[in-house]
């Protein structure tokens, strides 16, 4: 069974740059969610696909956007750098039919903006 | 909004101590889950509670959920130093997308000789 990947794992950007982390979900989920994690805190829920469409969305503005493939896998798309960007971003994959809500986490990439 | 609070932040503990980590939340649920990251690293699935009175164990770690209290706890017995990470509790808010879930700040964990 294939796990949650995420690229890049590391990346730096300036502010007023654009950026795009990539997911690929488990074997066999459908849903992917996009997390935000700042040093020092908990994840914060940015947004989540299902079927290729938004399906909930945190409160996070809308340079913060995403798309979902055929295959699953996800991309999220930050518009318009800011410092306070700064963080883990962490895309999990689950599959609304199985009904525990658990969620499954890829390894994070971590962006810096300068 | 949901709130998720988690105490203590910071646990040292020694080696062979029990200790329990306490997770509140503000708003009604009936989905917990605990989850465990290791430094640098993502988040592990620890356990899922799915409703009222749930307990469940594993290794060390035990976990339950009181709904009506709105809390879970993690128990930890007997520590070993395997066991030092960050530890976070998750709700799921009762009526919202299923997988957005609220996050605590997490407890570090530290297991010392």
């Amino acid at each position: 069974e294939t796990g949650v990947t995420q690229s890049p794992t590391h990346l730096i950007k300036t502010r007023g740059q654009q950026v795009t982390l990539r997911c690929s979900s488990q074997s066999g989920h459908n849903t992917v969610s996009w997390y935000q994690q700042a040093l020092g805190q908990g994840p914060q829920f940015i947004f989540q696909y299902y079927r290729e469409e938004e399906n909930g969305r945190g409160n996070f503005p809308p340079r913060f956007s995403g798309l979902q493939f055929p295959n699953y896998s996800s991309e999220l798309n930050v518009n318009a750098l800011e410092l306070d960007d700064s963080a883990l971003y962490l895309c999990a994959s689950s599959s609304l039919a199985e009904g525990t809500g658990e969620l499954f986490f890829g390894e994070g990439s971590r962006l810096t903006v300068l | 909004e949901l709130k998720v609070e988690q105490n203590p932040l910071f646990l040292s503990m020694q080696e062979g101590k029990n200790y329990t980590i306490y997770c509140n939340y503000s708003t009604t649920s009936d989905r917990l889950y605990w989850y465990r990251q290791d430094p640098g690293k993502s988040l592990e699935s620890l356990f899922v509670l799915l409703s009222n009175g749930a307990v469940k164990q594993e290794g060390r770690l035990m976990a339950s959920l009181d709904t009506k209290a709105r809390l879970s706890t993690l128990h930890i017995t007997a520590a070993v130093h395997d066991l030092s990470a960050t530890y976070f509790c998750a709700v799921d808010y009762r009526g919202s997308t299923l997988g957005r879930l609220y996050f605590g700040r997490g407890t570090q964990l530290t297991v010392w000789p």
